[in-house]
């Protein structure tokens, strides 16, 4: 089955920088991945995703990058704010309706 | 609109219990997964219905764990006889379509 790695951890980062998440996956037929944000005691909520088809996708201040040959993915948020302070999670999946594969997530904590 | 919901939002159970968490989707949604999420880790995938069935019930840990789904809408997952190894936070998700899963703000289970 799939297998996601996230890195790092955690990541501490000062007020109006830029943070970057990685993320890698195991199987080849997997072409959807999203990220989630999670707030303590709330659910995750999708804040951006990409399909196998494009490389890169932007919104804002965040964008994703995915490499399918090396099959790893990034997140990148710029110019932070404390309010983007949260754990994000990667995920994977085969696309439809297929279950999501999630990373172990990050704890990313913006310094004012 | 309205987004997924769950209830109840806590559940203090004492071991050996059984235990029911109910999902309600967002309506129209005609997919729907169940998540664990263990004290500072990631999700782990429990099963997904697609209508009333049960294509993948995969995460299941035991045969202690079952859910339905009734009309295409309401989601019950039971544990039956409930171990302290089952707390966790369960989380519910809805899709449409392009497995854009939208969570619902979870259960936190504590079993004593």
């Amino acid at each position: 089955g799939e297998n996601v790695e996230q890195h790092p951890s955690t990541l501490s980062v000062q007020e109006g920088d830029s943070a970057v998440i990685k993320c890698t996956y195991s199987d080849s037929a997997s072409n959807y991945f999203p990220w989630y944000k999670q707030e303590l005691g709330k659910g995750p909520q999708l804040i951006i995703d990409i399909r196998s088809n494009v490389g890169e996708k932007k919104d804002q201040r965040i964008a994703v990058t995915l490499n399918k040959t090396a099959k790893h993915f990034s997140l990148h948020i710029t110019e932070t704010q404390p309010e983007d302070s949260a754990v994000y999670f990667c995920a994977a999946s085969q696309g439809g309706n297929e279950k999501l594969t999630f990373g172990t997530g990050t704890r990313l904590t913006i310094i004012p | 609109g309205a987004g997924v919901s769950q209830s109840p939002s806590n559940k203090v159970t004492e071991k050996g219990k059984d235990v029911e968490l109910r999902c309600d989707p967002i309506s129209g949604h005609t997919a729907l997964y169940w998540y664990r999420q263990s004290l500072g880790q990631g999700l782990e995938f429990l099963i997904y219905f697609q209508g009333n069935s049960a294509p993948d019930k995969s995460g299941l840990p035991s045969d202690r764990f079952s859910a339905e789904r009734t009309g295409g809408s309401v989601s019950t997952l039971t544990i039956q006889r409930t171990q302290q190894e089952d707390s966790a936070v369960y989380l519910c998700a809805s899709s449409l379509v392009n497995n854009e899963q939208f969570f619902g703000p979870g259960t936190r289970l504590t079993v004593l």
